[in-house]
């Protein structure tokens, strides 16, 4: 069965400082994958995706994702992370064959980031 | 406007009652979730539907019930609310399968 893996619970980082969150999926095929954030009370943001192509993917905020088939990861990236960046993210993967119990999109359990002024 | 919208966004409910939580959308995607939020699980699949009249079980489906007679709502039914049942329960929308799924602002439900 698919699965999605963000080893970190929580972050801690600087403000101004860079920020990679891991995740980590488990599948055969190509996956569809997904960045997802999540602020206090709120509903969960699309960050950016990946389907296929170019392996380093642009989203919005300043953020990008890598993927590496290599290593069957999609890391989150940002340069320079700003106090509004905390909020708890979500790595998700759809998966080609579509069926079975767990519907179209697996996430991950999350990584909350939090920043230090 | 356009988005998809759950209702309401609190709820608090006693142990035996029957609850419904709304979702509508205006996209007219194709595909709708229902994903329950807890602590240390991330989010879980509860039920999907790929279209009207077409809905499925996901990796939760245990005391809940769906329907989906028009393709704009996907209301999720808690038969008998028991308290492992509190929780945030989002509602969700795509166009296609394995494109982005598009979120509610999620409904609080506590069982007492």
């Amino acid at each position: 069965a698919q699965s999605v893996t963000q080893p970190d619970i929580h972050i801690t980082v600087s403000e101004g400082a860079s920020l990679e969150l891991r995740c980590n999926y488990s599948y055969g095929a190509t996956p569809y994958l997904f960045w997802y954030v999540q602020s206090p009370g709120q509903g969960l943001q699309l960050l950016l995706k990946y389907f296929s192509g170019d392996t380093l993917v642009q989203g919005i905020k300043g953020f990008e994702a890598e993927f590496k088939r290599s290593q069957s990861s999609f890391n989150l990236r940002k340069p320079s992370v700003h106090w509004s960046d905390a909020a708890e993210y979500f790595c998700a993967v759809g998966a080609l064959n579509y069926g079975g119990s767990q519907g179209n999109l697996i996430f991950g359990k999350g990584t909350k980031l939090s920043v230090k002024p | 406007d356009a988005g998809i919208t759950q209702s309401p966004r609190y709820k608090i409910t006693e142990t035996g009652r029957q609850v419904t939580l709304m979702c509508h959308q205006t996209w007219s995607h194709s595909y709708m979730f229902w994903y329950r939020q807890d602590l240390g699980h991330g989010l879980r699949l509860i039920y999907y539907s790929a279209a009207a009249d077409i809905t499925d079980k996901g990796e939760v489906p245990d005391g809940y019930v769906v329907s989906r007679s028009k393709t704009e709502n996907f209301p999720l039914t808690l038969e008998s609310a028991t308290r492992s049942q509190t929780s945030v329960y989002f509602c969700a929308s795509s166009e296609g399968r394995n494109t982005e799924a598009f979120f509610g602002q999620g409904t609080r439900l506590t069982v007492v």
